[in-house]
């Protein structure tokens, strides 16, 4: 069972233009949303995470959407670049209940992102 | 600071082979995980480990075993490879409160 889902394998976008990523989830225990970037034969890397308390947060040309009515996240990135071509991951925290969540993460399929100059 | 670090970077094993992959990092972490990652799967989590000498099952802990006998290294044992363990396999570790940071992976091919 998927409790984390990214239903688009790829996207391609030009140089300039904007990219949304976006993100499913099916457990309302989720309480932290992150996305990480992966380039090939690197490990993933943090670029932005949101609290459930918050519907939106913005880091330079990153911004995380949050609607937790419909369990739905996006990233956006304005403007796009062709540095930004990468694997983007969608990842989710379960509440700390009792702290007995330990961090751990729950993560999407990815989805490939192309930026084209 | 070489951050999280993973030996070896790629391995071939025959089925029934046995190996160890080892993770360190040099940040004091108290948390570590191991995940894999596979086509369309995304990472799944295998084991974790909350600090020295405490180690926990993961979403898929099946065919591995883990030790965390020193807080900075993380291993991850194969008893008997399979096929199905073909996979890139990714450490991870991070201070309370933090988010994980990612080892470069392994990448593992049993055949």
């Amino acid at each position: 069972d998927q409790q984390v889902k990214q239903n688009s394998p790829s996207l391609s976008v030009q140089e300039g233009r904007i990219s949304i990523l976006n993100c499913d989830y099916t457990n309302s225990m989720f309480d932290y949303f992150l996305w990480y970037k992966k380039y090939p034969a690197e490990g993933p890397t943090f670029l932005i995470s949101i609290s459930s308390i918050k519907d939106k947060n913005e880091d330079g040309r990153f911004t995380v959407f949050l609607n937790k009515s419909a369990k739905h996240l996006s990233l956006h990135i304005v403007p796009s670049q062709p540095g930004d071509s990468a694997v983007y991951f969608c990842a989710a925290r379960v509440a700390n209940a009792g702290g007995t969540s330990y961090g751990k993460l729950t993560f999407g399929q990815g989805t490939i992102l192309t930026v084209h100059p | 600071n070489a951050g999280v670090t993973q030996t070896p970077k790629f391995r071939v094993l025959k089925t029934g082979q046995s190996m160890t992959l080892l993770c360190a990092q040099d940040m004091n972490h108290e948390y570590m995980y191991w995940y894999r990652q596979d086509p369309g799967m995304g990472l799944r989590l295998i084991h974790y480990s909350v600090g020295e000498g405490t180690t926990a099952k993961g979403e898929v802990p099946d065919g591995y075993n883990v030790s965390r006998l020193k807080k900075q290294n993380f291993l991850l044992g194969l008893e008997s490879a399979a096929p199905s363990q073909t996979s890139v396999y990714f450490c991870a570790s991070r201070r309370a409160g933090e988010t994980q940071y990612f080892g470069p992976g392994t990448r593992l091919l049993v055949l």
